[in-house]
């Protein structure tokens, strides 16, 4: 079975400044997705990027990108010129390539924190 | 419109009371979810539904009871439920295809069983 973890429960960060999430998985698949979700305090969850592990290429949506390491199986989550908004709860997820409807395994998430 | 709207927002229910949770989605998405996601924790997947029939039932109890009446509509039917059924109930649609596979969240039901 899949899982992925999230090694770091809290994390802060200073306005402005980069902050990275870290997220690690296991799998025997080689074809499969991969999703960073945040969920704010108002706690709708919502996707902010995802990879397709086929793809070589880092995914990147405006100041959130991704390290994709595919060997090493880590997707990390660099949060750049954080803002006060950005302060949620990231859940890092991991789905099958299968159809649409194949569950995704989610990390324990990590707590964003933005200092202003 | 990419919007999955839930109703009600909050639900306060006795043990032996019986109501139902509504997720509606205009997408088209031919899949839709169900999840119960407790304070600080991930979400833990109860019932997927593809094509508008049942495809997966994750070994939620019975008191728990999806229907899908059509391609836009979930329900969840609660019955004779316990204090530690107290989560937040949330609802996600997705496309059903190998290539459009997001899914998208409302923003659930508090739900608290007294």
């Amino acid at each position: 079975a899949q899982t992925v973890t999230q090694s770091q429960p809290e994390m802060s960060v200073q306005e402005a400044e980069t902050v990275t999430l870290s997220c690690t998985y296991d799998t025997s698949e080689s074809d499969y997705y991969l999703f960073w979700y945040k969920q704010p305090p108002s706690r709708q969850m919502i996707l902010v990027i995802r990879q397709e592990a086929y793809k070589q290429q880092n995914a990147t949506e405006n100041r959130f990108s991704v390290n994709f390491q595919k060997a090493a199986k880590s997707f990390s989550l660099k949060i750049s010129d954080s803002q006060l908004g950005d302060a949620a709860m990231y859940f890092c997820a991991y789905r099958n390539h299968y159809s649409g409807n194949t569950p995704l395994v989610f990390g324990k998430g990590t707590r964003l924190s933005v200092i202003a | 419109d990419t919007e999955v709207t839930q109703t009600p927002k909050h639900l306060v229910m006795g043990m032996t009371n019986k109501k139902s949770l509504k997720c509606e989605q205009h997408m088209g998405h031919r899949a839709m979810y169900w999840y119960k996601q407790k304070a600080k924790k991930p979400p833990e997947l109860m019932f997927v539904y593809s094509y508008e029939k049942l495809s997966i039932n994750e070994s939620v109890p019975s008191r728990f009871s999806p229907e899908c009446p059509n391609s836009s509509l979930l329900n969840l039917h609660l019955h004779a439920l316990q204090p530690e059924d107290s989560a937040l109930y949330l609802c996600a649609s997705s496309q059903d295809s190998e290539h459009r596979d997001e899914q998208y969240f409302g923003p659930g039901t508090r739900l608290t069983v007294t």
